[in-house]
């Protein structure tokens, strides 16, 4: 069984500080590893995945995140932060390989909620 | 250059009633999911299908059904609504598995 923990419900940070929002899983295959970000009243929009290979990925918007095995970590930065970053980010895994039995199937974390202050 | 399509975008139901939530893809994808959101709780897994005529349950199947009768819809079926269904449903779908495409919600209530 694989499980997503977001340490942090809320964060608040300043404009133009740094956003670092946390991300523990657990998995007994290798994973693949997602952030989504959610907009008042909106759908998730992917962020960015990790699936093979670099272990620092970057998205859309100035985010990346580094996977870490060794810590079973994943968590997502932006070196500053924008207004417009202000949403709800989900951190997500699903088993490597769609055509084996994972087939997918994404399990979320609880969401972290971030505000950004002028 | 729809994607994935969900109706309602919000609905009341009283107890009891029954209702189906509709979702349809454009991308040809075999992979769709329903999940559903609930504050604080994140997203869970109700019903998922691998391809047309093939559905099964997720983390949170009870009171749902669902049914796969062609590759680009995939109907969720409320019986018997109960205030526990109150929640953000929300459709995805994916060809890969390495990325989900998600439709844009319906939010229940039941009253």
């Amino acid at each position: 069984a694989q499980s997503v923990t977001q340490l942090g419900s809320h964060v608040s940070v300043s404009e133009g500080a740094l956003v670092l929002l946390r991300c523990n899983y657990s998995s007994s295959v290798p994973p693949y590893l997602f952030w989504y970000v959610q907009y008042p009243n909106q759908g998730l929009q992917l962020l960015l995945k990790y699936t093979t290979g670099a272990t620092l990925v970057k998205g859309i918007n100035g985010f990346e995140a580094e996977f870490k095995k060794s810590e079973t970590s994943f968590h997502l930065t932006k070196p500053s932060a924008h207004m417009s970053d202000a949403a709800e980010y989900f951190c997500a895994v699903s088993e490597s390989g769609a055509g084996g039995t994972s087939y997918g199937k994404l399990t979320f974390g609880q969401g972290t909620i971030l505000t950004v202050h002028p | 250059n729809a994607g994935v399509t969900q109706t309602p975008k919000f609905r009341i139901l009283k107890i009891g009633q029954s209702m189906t939530l509709q979702c349809a893809q454009d991308m040809n994808h075999n992979y769709m999911y329903w999940y559903r959101q609930d504050p604080g709780m994140g997203l869970k897994l109700i019903y998922y299908s691998v391809g047309a005529g093939i559905t099964d349950k997720g983390e949170v199947p009870n009171g749902y059904n669902v049914s796969r009768s062609t590759t680009e819809d995939f109907p969720l079926r409320l019986e018997l609504a109960a205030p526990s269904q109150t929640s953000v449903y929300f459709c995805a779908s994916t060809s890969t598995g390495t990325e989900a495409f998600f439709g844009q919600g319906t939010r229940l209530t039941v009253v």
